[in-house]
C-alpha cells in the first residue's frame, strides 16, 4: 500500500524568498513520485517527477525536488517565489511494483501556497 | 498540441436529472481516468479504463458510470445527481506500460465544474 503526507496545509512566503513544501510518503515497492500544481479552477499540471533515476529532480518554473529514501521524503523547493506560484500543490505517489493495479495515483491532501507581495 | 479536452467546462444540472461529462484526448494513451475533486480536497479516483478494460474503485457510488467507446473518448455519466455530487470532475490519461497495468505520469484536462441545483 502507498500513502502520502503533505505536512503543511498552507504555506505563506514573501515574493522573492525560498519555497519549501514538504512531502513524506510510504511505499511497499519502488515508488514513482510526482508534484502537481493546480491553479484555481484549472486542471492539474505536472511540475516534476521522480522515477528511480537521479534523486534530485528539476521541474518547470524553477522548482526542484529531492528524493530521499532514508527519510521517505520528496520535498519541493524553489529558490525564489513568484506571485504566479500561488496555487495548490499536490504530492503524489504510485507504486511501480504493485502487481498490475493501475489504480491511479495516491494524492496528498495538498498544500496551499500563498505568496505575499 | 496533444492534449486532454473536457466539455463542457461548466455544467449545471438539476437534482436527479442525469448528466454526462465528456473527455477526449489526442495523446493516444491507453489509460483514461475520472477523478472527483471537491472544494479544497485532493482529487479522488472514481474509475479508470485500461483500453476497454473498466476498473471501478471500491467506494465509487453506483450512481456514477463510465463509457469509453474508443481510444480517444471517455464519458462520465451521473444517473441521478445529488447535491453532494457538486464538484470538479477531472479527466486524465496515461500511457500505460506494455501488458502490465502500471500507472505513469498522468496528463489532466482542465476539468468540468458541476453544479447541482
Amino acid at each position: 500500500a502507498q500513502s502520502v503526507t503533505q505536512l503543511d496545509s498552507h504555506v505563506s512566503v514573501s515574493e522573492g524568498t525560498p519555497v519549501l513544501l514538504r512531502c513524506n510518503y510510504s511505499s511497499s515497492y519502488s515508488p514513482s513520485l510526482f508534484w502537481y500544481v493546480q491553479h484555481p479552477n484549472k486542471g492539474l499540471q505536472l511540475l516534476l517527477k521522480y522515477t528511480s533515476a537521479a534523486t534530485l529532480v528539476k521541474g518547470i518554473n524553477g522548482f526542484e525536488a529531492e528524493f530521499k529514501k532514508s527519510e521517505t521524503s520528496f520535498h519541493l523547493t524553489k529558490p525564489s517565489a513568484h506571485m504566479s506560484d500561488a496555487a495548490e500543490y499536490f504530492c503524489v505517489v504510485t507504486d511501480w511494483g504493485s502487481g498490475g493495479g493501475a489504480d491511479g495515483l495516491t494524492f496528498g491532501k495538498g498544500t496551499h501556497l500563498i505568496i505575499q507581495p | 498540441d496533444a492534449m486532454v479536452i473536457q466539455n463542457p467546462r461548466y455544467q449545471v444540472t438539476q437534482f436527479g436529472k442525469p448528466v454526462t461529462l465528456s473527455c477526449s484526448q489526442t495523446l493516444n494513451h491507453n489509460v483514461m481516468y475520472w477523478y472527483q475533486q471537491k472544494s479544497s480536497q485532493a482529487p479522488k479516483l472514481l474509475f479508470h479504463y485500461y483500453d476497454k478494460d473498466f476498473n471501478n474503485e471500491a467506494d465509487t457510488p453506483d450512481n456514477f458510470q463510465s463509457r469509453r467507446p474508443n481510444t480517444s473518448f471517455c464519458f462520465l455519466d451521473i444517473r441521478s445527481p445529488g447535491l453532494g455530487d457538486a464538484a470538479m470532475y477531472l479527466c486524465a490519461t496515461s500511457r500505460g506500460g506494455g501488458g502490465a497495468k502500471i500507472s505513469d505520469e498522468q496528463f489532466f484536462g482542465p476539468g468540468t465544474r458541476l453544479t447541482v441545483l
